[in-house]
């Protein structure tokens, strides 16, 4: 059974720093790993999308790396601002024809970035 | 494009009562996942369809359901409905079923709160 963990659990850091957030799986054998958003009361947004056989993507200040063999992915957010507080969560399918469309999630990081 | 809708958008029901949730995916998306989140279980997957058919299920009990129209919109339905049931769901939508490197896409959810 796949189980995905994610720390810190909450964040609080000022404006403008750096900051990374850690995601953890125990089933290697995955299709990819997503980082998603959600605003409170929200739904979810995705952030990025790494394919197993890559090591990281990046989309603007945002850059997510994927090690596969350790079972673990990370999610580093640059020049932190306000706007960027919120929960993030990191998802995994598991590899396997019909497992594609379920996801297994993370509890979540909920951070805080204050002015 | 539009993205994912979910009606309603808040429900009130009270115990014993049976609910009906409609997710409407991204036009020329064929499949659609359900995913119940609560603030203690975190983000549960409940079930997948693609073309019509139910490709997954999570660990719900029965009088949790759904269905999938052939113009790819999905229902889910709850019978005999239990506090334990409040919670926001949240449907996703992706392309082609099985393909690596699709985003799940998902709507803003539906608020239940069971009294």
């Amino acid at each position: 059974k796949q189980e995905v963990t994610q720390i810190p659990a909450a964040l609080s850091v000022p404006e403008g720093e750096n900051l990374v957030l850690n995601c953890s799986f125990t089933d290697s054998a995955i299709y990819n790993l997503q980082w998603f958003r959600q605003d409170p009361g929200k739904g979810l947004t995705s952030l990025l999308l790494i394919q197993s056989s890559q090591r990281e993507q990046t989309s603007g200040r945002l850059n997510a790396s994927l090690d596969k063999s350790s079972g673990r992915s990370t999610l580093y957010i640059a020049a932190s601002q306000p706007g960027d507080s919120a929960t993030y969560l990191c998802a995994v399918p598991l590899a396997g024809g019909t497992s594609y469309g379920k996801l297994t999630f993370g509890q979540g990081t909920i951070l805080t970035v204050h002015p | 494009k539009a993205g994912v809708t979910q009606t309603p958008r808040y429900l009130i029901k009270t115990r014993g009562q049976q609910v009906t949730l409609s997710c409407s995916p991204i036009s020329g998306h064929r499949s659609v996942s359900w995913y119940q989140q609560t603030p203690g279980q975190g983000l549960q997957f409940l079930f997948e369809y693609f073309s019509e058919t139910q490709r997954n299920k999570g660990n719900f009990p029965g009088r949790f359901s759904g269905r999938q129209f052939s113009n790819s919109r999905s229902e889910m339905n709850v019978s005999t409905l239990e506090l334990g049931d409040s919670a926001l769901y949240l449907c996703a939508s992706s392309g082609f079923y099985g393909r690596t490197g699709e985003k799940l896409f998902f709507g803003s959810g539906t608020q239940l709160s069971v009294l």
